[in-house]
């Protein structure tokens, strides 16, 4: 139990282009989603805490209008990159809150590589 | 706002020996402790947790233990093996009934040389 699924696991695209990341939760139902930025070698970089059926809160420094946050179900979250740029070249990690292990316990995905070019 | 540190960034053990990577904590409300282990190149797994009526939890080969006074954690791996190797990142929450909010700490890079 508690699997996090996110698609596309790998993607690069160019420059100016939007790019959209699913996360699932395949057997659970998730009332609350995070998102996570992670450079390489680096600690995971909390961008968004997601609710179903509500706005999601942006951490400070995170611009919501160019990372979209949709929450449409409790098993569903998108991030959508918009305009990419390659700075935003990055592993983006989803992790939800919910699963049976505890209502404190979050089960991430297993990330998403973003290649802009 | 909350603060993890971690420490070491790196340890490098012999394959049968014990590791210990210790974290520590600046907020007094946060109440929940989980400890990931995250391979190259995928999503970090969770090893274990403990919540802050609990000193002490194990799993087999895995320990933790907590000392709210004074605001620390350890993970404790004993009879290392080489698939152990991986970077573990601990972590501190005030819990769903909060935002359940993770504060990460920099993370430990563990190699377990056979």
């Amino acid at each position: 139990g508690a699997v996090v699924s996110q698609h596309p696991s790998r993607v690069i695209c160019k420059s100016g282009t939007s790019v959209k990341i699913e996360c699932r939760s395949l057997d659970f139902q998730a009332t609350t989603m995070f998102w996570y930025r992670q450079f390489p070698k680096k600690s995971l970089m909390l961008m968004a805490t997601s609710n179903e059926g509500s706005k999601a809160t942006y951490e400070q420094g995170v611009e919501k209008d160019k990372f979209l946050i949709n929450h449409a179900s409790l098993t569903l979250s998108t991030l959508t990159v918009t305009s990419a740029h390659p700075e935003d070249s990055s592993f983006y990690i989803c992790s939800a809150l919910g699963a049976s292990g505890g209502p404190d316990t979050q089960y991430f995905g297993p990330g998403t590589r973003l290649t802009v070019l | 706002g909350e603060n993890v540190e971690q420490h070491p960034s790196t340890l490098s053990v012999q394959e049968g020996d014990s590791a210990v990577i210790k974290c520590t904590y600046s907020d007094s409300a946060s109440n929940y402790f989980p400890w990931y282990k995250q391979e190259l190149g995928k999503g970090p797994q969770l090893i274990i947790d403990i919540r802050s009526n609990v000193g002490e939890k194990k799993d087999q080969r895995i320990a933790v233990t907590l000392n709210k006074t004074a605001k620390h954690f350890s993970l404790h791996i004993t009879e290392t093996q080489p698939e152990d190797s991986a970077v573990y990142f601990c972590a501190a929450s005030k819990g769903s009934s909060n935002t359940g909010k993770l504060i990460f700490g920099q993370g430990t890079t563990l190699q377990v040389k056979p």
